[in-house]
């Protein structure tokens, strides 16, 4: 079966420090991957996806970056995070196809102080 | 940019009792999807319907798409108290393949 891991839980950064968010899949092969934000009681912002090693799409443009350096490999990045970078960030993965679903990380809580 | 509007915001009922959503949309879609989000955990899939569908069944789940109005509505019978938890619907559509657009949700709470 597959599965999907997300890491850190939660992460306290400072502004301005860097950001590296992880996400790997498990039990499949070339699957579109994603990151969306959500703010508190809110829905979810699409950030990134990516349908291919080295293909990234920006959905918003901000100071974060995503990069997928193996097929089942995700990483969200930033070189300088901002006080409005706080969020709940998730991943998720879904198979190629145009009506698919798509199953999420259990996401990483980011606090900017 | 959201597509999907639920309706409520948010919904309390007694165990039991059946929960009604609600998810309007504007642009046209290939798909509507309903995932279901617990307090500080990541979403689940629960139901898929195309849009050349009218009603869907999932155990407890039935859900309804009317293309005409572009609105869909979720309905969950015999609530359980573990049912309580935020409700998105998503859309799907064949310009932007393989993307979803998510709305803001309702959460729904179950009173034991």
């Amino acid at each position: 079966s597959q599965t999907i891991h997300q890491w850190p839980a939660t992460l306290v950064q400072p502004v301005g420090s860097p950001l590296s968010l992880e996400c790997t899949v498990e039990g499949t092969s070339n699957p579109n991957l994603y990151w969306y934000r959500q703010a508190a009681g809110r829905g979810l912002q699409l950030l990134f996806y990516s349908v291919g090693i080295g293909q990234i799409s920006s959905e918003v443009p901000q100071n974060l970056s995503a990069s997928r350096p193996q097929d089942r490999q995700f990483i969200l990045s930033s070189k300088k995070l901002l006080l409005s970078d706080s969020g709940f960030y998730l991943c998720a993965w879904s198979g190629q196809g145009a009506v698919v679903a798509q199953h999420f990380g259990d996401g990483t809580r980011l606090s900017i102080l | 940019s959201q597509q999907g509007e639920e309706d409520p915001q948010a919904l309390s009922i007694q165990e039991g009792e059946n929960a009604t959503m609600n998810c309007s949309y504007k642009t046209s879609i290939n798909n509507l999807q309903w995932y279901r989000q617990n307090s500080g955990r990541g979403l689940v899939h629960l139901i898929l319907i195309r849009s050349n569908e009218r009603e869907k069944h999932s155990g407890r789940l039935r859900v309804t798409l009317d293309t005409s109005k572009k609105s869909s509505s979720l309905l969950i019978t015999a609530s359980r108290a573990a049912d309580t938890a935020s409700y998105f619907c998503a859309t799907g559509s064949i310009q932007g393949a393989q993307k979803l657009v998510f709305g803001q949700g309702t959460r729904l709470t179950i009173n034991p």
